[in-house]
């Protein structure tokens, strides 16, 4: 059964600092996806991540995918009180729309 | 574009009720997925329809049940209605092909009184 865990599942940091959440899975997937969630809100997807190594980058926030150790991670660049959110990453191994989600990581930046 | 658009938004039942909860995938989508959302288990996959066809199903008892229409748009019904059942449910859709990101609707709040 696949498990998806993400770490921190709290975060809070101030403004203009550097931080990385990351996401680690238990069994091989090439397909990683992080997602936004704003209080009261659905979810807004961030990257679409598709192959080891791959690398995106919007804004102050950059994803990475290494499929041989499991782990993506989501790195927040100088820290802005609008980035303040739960960040979900998300695998999918299977033929099909079928996401395991992680718990959230809850971030709130404080100016 | 229009979004993924769910109906209604809030819904309140009480317990051995039925529920049926509705959803408009964006224009062109094929693949719509269901997924429920708690405090306690977070988001946890619930089935997805493509083409008409259930393509994938969760680990949920035969309570929570779905279909989708030739023109996309899907139901999913809930029988028996149990408190535990109180949560959101968020409805997405993507083209079909499974590298691209499913684009949630706003959800459907059910609570179970």
């Amino acid at each position: 059964e696949l498990k998806v865990e993400q770490n921190p599942l709290f975060l809070s940091m101030q403004e203009g600092k550097n931080y990385t959440i990351y996401c680690n899975y238990s069994t091989t997937s090439d397909r990683l996806y992080w997602y936004r969630q704003d209080p009261g809100k659905s979810l807004e997807s961030l990257f679409v991540l598709l192959s080891n190594g791959a690398v995106k980058q919007e804004g102050r926030l950059m994803a990475s995918l290494d499929t041989k150790a499991r782990l993506s991670t989501l790195h927040i660049t100088a820290a802005v009180h609008d980035l303040s959110a739960t960040y979900f990453c998300a695998v999918d191994m299977e033929y099909g729309n079928k996401l395991v989600f992680g718990a959230g990581t809850i971030l709130r930046v404080k100016s | 574009k229009a979004g993924v658009t769910q109906t209604p938004r809030y819904l309140i039942k009480t317990r051995g009720q039925q529920v049926t909860l509705s959803c408009s995938p964006i224009s062109g989508h094929r693949s719509v997925s269901w997924y429920q959302q708690t405090p306690g288990q977070g988001l946890q996959f619930l089935f997805e329809y493509f083409s008409e066809t259930q393509r994938n199903k969760g680990n949920f008892p035969g309570r929570f049940s779905g279909r989708q229409f030739s023109n996309s748009r899907s139901e999913m019904n809930v029988s028996t209605l149990e408190l535990g059942d109180s949560a959101l449910y968020l409805c997405a859709s993507s083209e079909g092909d499974t590298n691209q990101p499913q684009h949630f609707g706003d959800g459907t709040r059910l609570s179970i009184l």
